[in-house]
């Protein structure tokens, strides 16, 4: 069954960067993007963008462009998204969601992580 | 991208119909099939629900169905239960290969 474990809460800084992993099982890895989407206290979800852990291609929300960057690590099935310069704002859970299409993208984050919660404060 | 437009909220009485509406752009809901749903309860992950407009994942209950019509989607909870109240947000596929979610709509079973 498919399984993405995300890293554990966070407590940053403002202008400091957060790297939350998501270890993946349960699938071929490369076969299928990775979404990131995120919530902050009481609010919607929030896409910030894909990665093709095949090829390592990534596409951003106009939003986080300059700010966030998805990674992956093919041999330990792993996503990873590091955001930068944080403001008090950006707390939240941080989410990865695997795509339900193999091989391309329709826009259809179908299995989530647990979540990871990022919080931001001097 | 703005966010896809959807009611703030909708109640229902247990094992009534409800319908949440979900308004896009031709650059998103209107151009693609490529509709979702999500189901969100308090502390917990999105689980989806419906994708390409109408289709229900493995597992999820045929109470719930999808349609469209233009730049609008639209989810509807049939035989509504207690364990239906929950946030629901709708997503779609854009021209950029982004996706864009909905504002969420909380459905209170009364």
């Amino acid at each position: 069954q498919v399984q993405l474990v995300q890293s554990g809460a966070e407590v940053k800084k403002p202008g400091a960067s957060v790297k939350v992993s998501c270890k993946a099982s349960g699938y071929t890895f490369t076969g299928y993007y990775m979404h990131w989407v995120r919530q902050a206290p009481g609010q919607g979800l929030e896409w910030m963008g894909w990665i093709n852990p095949n090829s390592g291609g990534t596409n951003y929300a106009q939003k986080f462009q300059g700010r966030v960057t998805m990674t992956r690590d093919t041999s330990i099935s792993t996503a990873y998204m590091e955001l930068s310069r944080l403001r008090s704002d950006d707390t939240a859970v941080y989410y990865c969601a695997r795509e339900g299409t193999v091989g391309a993208t329709r826009g259809v984050p179908k299995y989530w992580g647990q979540g990871t919660l990022v919080t931001v404060s001097s | 991208q703005s966010a896809l437009t959807q009611p703030a909220s909708v109640s229902g009485s247990p094992g009534q119909s409800i319908t949440i509406s979900c308004t896009g752009t031709s650059s998103d809901v209107g151009g693609y099939n490529y509709v979702s749903w999500y189901q969100q309860h308090p502390g917990k992950a999105p689980k989806l629900m419906i994708y390409d407009v109408s289709n229900r994942p493995s597992g999820v209950s045929n109470r719930f169905s999808g349609s469209k019509s233009g730049n609008t989607a639209s989810l509807t909870i049939s035989g509504l239960q207690a364990e239906d109240e929950a946030d629901y947000y709708c997503s779609s596929y854009t021209s950029s290969s982004h996706v864009v979610f909905g504002g969420g709509t909380k459905l209170t079973v009364l």
